[in-house]
């Protein structure tokens, strides 16, 4: 059974602290996104890729939020340095790009900013 | 832009009651509805989609309807489960450019059920 792993699944940080999410989509997946949900704002699209490349990273607040794919098998979200409202739970998503828009979701990364 | 406007929850149910989600979408094009859902602590999962007007998509005893003339997908189901309970998701699908599809989700609706 296929799955989008996350790690880790929670993190508690203070004020200022670098963070790093870390994601494996399903194997033979090219589209990778990443989102923010919380109580405030629902679910925000942060950034997506695809075989790779950042196609759009218009949701990411662009002065401390980053996002890469080093290789197929994982993608990174990074904060540098990292704020209180940034509190969220992060989810990664994965999906074929071609026709089938199906997103397949990981079990998120619970951050807590302090 | 594209957007979901779906029912504001909290909706509190007894098992076997009959379930209505209202969902109503703004698109350009001719996009793809989905219902997500989202149990407690973990990620969203598909429900169910329907790809054109009048396609019913359907799982595990829930229904949605694509109705174009009234731009909606209300989520149904006759008799609800206590394990039903969790948070539903409506969303669209468009193209973004080239071949890419983004999707764009509703706010969600918090489905509790009691026994």
């Amino acid at each position: 059974d296929a799955r989008v792993t996350q790690t880790p699944r929670h993190k508690v940080t203070e004020m200022g602290q670098e963070v790093t999410m870390r994601c494996q989509p399903i194997l033979g997946h090219n589209t990778v996104f990443w989102y923010r949900q919380t109580m405030m704002q629902g679910l925000e699209l942060l950034a997506y890729f695809r075989n790779r490349a950042p196609l759009d990273d218009s949701g990411m607040p662009k002065d401390r939020f980053s996002a890469e794919m080093p290789d197929a098998t994982l993608a990174t979200l990074k904060i540098q340095p990292s704020e209180p409202r940034d509190s969220a739970v992060y989810f990664c998503a994965s999906g074929l790009s071609f026709g089938t828009e199906t997103q397949y979701f990981g079990p998120g990364t619970r951050l807590l900013v302090l | 832009g594209d957007s979901v406007t779906q029912m504001e929850g909290p909706v509190t149910l007894s098992e076997e009651a009959f379930l209505t989600i209202n969902c109503t979408y703004t698109a350009t094009g001719y996009p793809s509805l989905f219902w997500y859902v989202q149990y407690p602590g973990e990620g969203l999962q598909l429900l169910l989609k329907a790809t054109k007007a009048d396609d019913k998509g359907s799982n595990k005893g829930f229904e949605a309807t694509y109705r174009k003339e009234t731009t909606s997908f209300h989520l149904e189901k006759g008799s609800v489960q206590v394990s039903d309970s969790a948070v539903y998701f409506c969303a669209l699908s468009e193209l973004s450019g080239g071949s890419n599809y983004k999707l764009t989700f509703g706010k969600g609706t918090l489905l509790t059920v009691n026994p």
